[in-house]
């Protein structure tokens, strides 16, 4: 049981957007930026965001992120079936320091 | 290109110990913060460790003091020595270089493909 609560799944089809959550409190998300992760089937994660909403060289500008209060969203517009991931949120927990979200299953 | 390798993975019967290695390359690790991270079978991502620049390691509370993060600056390797393995340690293991933010905030932004630790009789 993570402190960040992702939904377990998501699904969209081609073209639309989709949006997944990430809830935590005000020991972490609360007053820490969020990273997400995009881990596709049978490879190592990919970092996607951080710092809530910037986005590492090479990530499609259709991937961005959000942050307000304790939680956070990552959007991914013009669905794409190569988006078919799995997705992380993460941040700074004060207590238990680097945490991980139970992960997203995006279905296109 | 920044790449990390990671070896040492296999299967250690339970209360065993066992020495993951990561060797980079395309930067150094004594100039970065390393970390580990590990995946269980069907499951999430658990944090493990970290190896700061100026040698400072931390920890998952989890864990219980059971595995020491170290590396070899003269190989440009960073290793995971963890013991007294039960079969809730089976994950594959992944070495990760650390995107240092404004702190404590951090991104793991370079991953390795793993190495598996299977824990069973």
């Amino acid at each position: 049981q993570s402190v960040l609560t992702q939904p377990p799944s998501a699904s969209g089809t081609p073209g639309q957007r989709v949006t997944i959550s990430c809830s935590g409190s005000s020991s972490n998300i609360g007053r820490n930026t969020v990273n997400w992760y995009q881990q596709l089937p049978g490879t190592a994660p990919k970092l996607l965001i951080y710092d809530n909403n910037q986005r590492p060289s090479g990530v499609p500008d259709r991937f961005s992120g959000s942050k307000s209060g304790t939680s956070a969203s990552l959007a991914i517009s013009g669905l794409q079936s190569e988006d078919e991931a799995d997705y992380y949120c993460a941040t700074w927990d004060d207590r238990l320091k680097r945490v991980f979200g139970g992960g997203t299953k995006l279905t296109v | 290109e920044v790449q990390l390798v990671e070896s040492g993975g296999g299967l250690v019967q339970p209360g065993g110990s066992l020495r993951l290695s990561c060797a980079a390359s395309g930067i150094t690790v004594s100039s970065n913060y390393m970390s580990w991270v590990r995946q269980a079978p069907g499951r999430g991502l658990e944090w493990v460790s970290i190896i700061y620049d100026n040698g400072n390691t931390y920890y998952a509370d989890s864990l219980k003091g059971r595995f020491t993060v170290s590396r070899d600056n003269s190989r440009n390797t960073v290793s995971l020595h963890m013991n007294s393995l039960g079969a809730e340690d089976a994950a594959l293991y992944y070495c990760a270089r650390v995107l240092i933010l404004n702190s404590p905030n951090d991104a793991f932004d370079v991953w390795g493909q793993g190495t598996m630790v299977a824990v069973s009789s």
